[in-house]
């Protein structure tokens, strides 16, 4: 049973509008949820985080909104650039334990910004 | 290096056959974690080291597989009587902190098991 579901595979924006990934999380023990960036051939690079208390934290150009009640959070990124065309994988934790190490992820949303 | 380094990126066995991956994490993290990511799936947690021991090795799936980190650096996951399911990008992280660092990873190592 997937305890982190995102959606949408993929997701198609042009340059310079909004881009927003969603992510729905079945878990309520979880306390702590982030958003990892993913090239090809690479890595996953961390990109923005939140913790449960609160419901928005802004970076730049990148915004989390979580959506306790709904168990519901969303990434958006304004305005979008060709660079930000990569895999968008949201991930969940419980820090209440005491490490936030064991990341639960889900699939992954396919980001392409069009020129 | 500056980054997390695992090797070998590739590595194409056959059924049954031992296999060992390394991972060289950030200087000076004391914490090292692997995740596996199946193909069209999330990375998925394995094993997490808190120095020369492992702290959870919940995510193992089975006795088959083992991870080692003796000097409490690099570290080596070992996969005995590989099988096609275990076909998969294993990936390595480090943190500084296990209870708020961020997770740094490495590119993985994509294993073909034919």
């Amino acid at each position: 049973d997937q305890q982190v579901k995102q959606n949408s595979p993929s997701l198609s924006v042009q340059e310079g509008r909004i881009s927003i990934l969603n992510c729905d999380y079945t878990n309520s023990m979880f306390d702590y949820f982030l958003w990892y960036k993913k090239y090809p051939a690479e890595g996953p690079t961390f990109l923005i985080s939140i913790s449960s208390i609160k419901d928005k934290n802004e970076d730049g150009r990148f915004t989390v909104f979580l959506n306790k009640s709904a168990k519901h959070l969303s990434l958006h990124i304004v305005p979008s650039q060709p660079g930000d065309s990569a895999v968008y994988f949201c991930a969940a934790t419980t820090r209440a334990r005491g490490s936030n190490y064991k990341l639960t992820f889900g699939k992954g949303t396919l980001l392409t910004v069009n020129p | 290096g500056a980054g997390v380094s695992q090797t070998p990126s590739n590595k194409v066995t056959e059924k049954g056959k031992y296999v060992e991956l390394r991972c060289d994490p950030i200087s000076g993290h004391t914490a090292l974690y692997w995740y596996r990511q199946s193909l069209g799936q999330g990375p998925e947690f394995l094993i997490y080291f808190q120095g020369t021991g492992a702290a959870d090795d919940s995510g193992l799936p089975n006795d088959r597989f083992f991870a080692v980190r003796p000097e409490g650096s690099v570290s080596t996951l070992k996969i005995q009587r590989t099988e096609r399911g275990d076909s998969a990008v294993y990936l390595c992280a480090s943190s500084s902190d296990s209870h708020t660092g961020e997770l740094f990873f490495g590119e993985g190592s994509r294993l073909t098991v034919l």
